[in-house]
């Protein structure tokens, strides 16, 4: 069964220095998403993607934060200066359409670690 | 804004035996969805079930099968003939067209599946 697959699984990062977060979503869907989850707390929306253009954001991200599909397959999730309360986990999901009732598929996640 | 509670941080249940899971919401939209996530240790969310909001009967699949309380804003998940498999942390999602088919989550439940 076609799967999400997120790299890498975990990152470690010194404060204030770029990170980029991969993700290759299942190759027919169309929409594309990020989730994080800091330790203890809910799964959080970050933003959706469909055709190249952000489809919606939350409050939590901000002009830190911006995504990009560079070619066909990857979906990227880059935090300019990180902070130390950026490190969570880190969800890509994607769905075939836009409806709430289309399931999300998620990948395994990246760990971000600020230091 | 949307809501999703679960009160029971963790539970666990014989193998074979029956376990319900308690999910709550908030809402104050008609048309939404609902769902159930299961995440395995150290792998990705898998969908377990949906139910529609407009739909009174409630969704089953296979051993997992919901109790939606429209009503009572309640969405609970029976796991039936528990395997150990089904060890898991599972999550009680919403989603709507009106909020942007954005997951909003909650807390989590930690399954323990005992031999």
């Amino acid at each position: 069964e076609p799967e999400v697959t997120q790299t890498p699984s975990h990152q470690v990062t010194q404060m204030g220095q770029e990170v980029i977060l991969r993700c290759v979503p299942i190759s027919n869907h169309l929409y594309f998403y990020w989730y994080r989850q800091i330790l203890g707390q809910k799964v959080e929306f970050l933003v959706s993607f469909y055709n190249n253009e952000i489809s919606e954001k939350s409050e939590i991200f901000d002009d830190q934060f911006s995504v990009e599909r560079p070619d066909g397959s990857n979906f990227t999730l880059k935090i300019r200066s990180t902070k130390l309360e950026d490190s969570a986990m880190y969800f890509c999901a994607s769905s075939e359409g836009s409806y709430s009732n289309q399931p999300q598929h998620f990948g395994d996640g990246t760990r971000l670690s600020i230091l | 804004a949307q809501t999703v509670t679960q009160s029971q941080p963790e539970m666990s249940v014989q193998e074979a035996e029956t376990v319900t899971l308690s999910c709550t919401y908030d809402t104050s939209e008609s048309d939404y969805y609902l769902f159930w996530y299961k995440q395995p240790p150290s792998r990705q969310m898998i969908l377990v079930i949906r139910q529609e909001a407009y739909k009174q009967q409630n969704a089953t699949e296979n051993r997992f099968s919901v109790n939606f309380q429209k009503a009572a804003k309640s969405f609970s998940l029976k796991i039936s003939d528990s395997q150990l498999g089904d060890a898991a942390m599972y999550f009680c999602a919403y989603s709507s067209q009106a909020s942007g088919s954005r997951l909003t989550f909650g807390e989590g439940t930690q399954l323990t599946v005992n031999p």
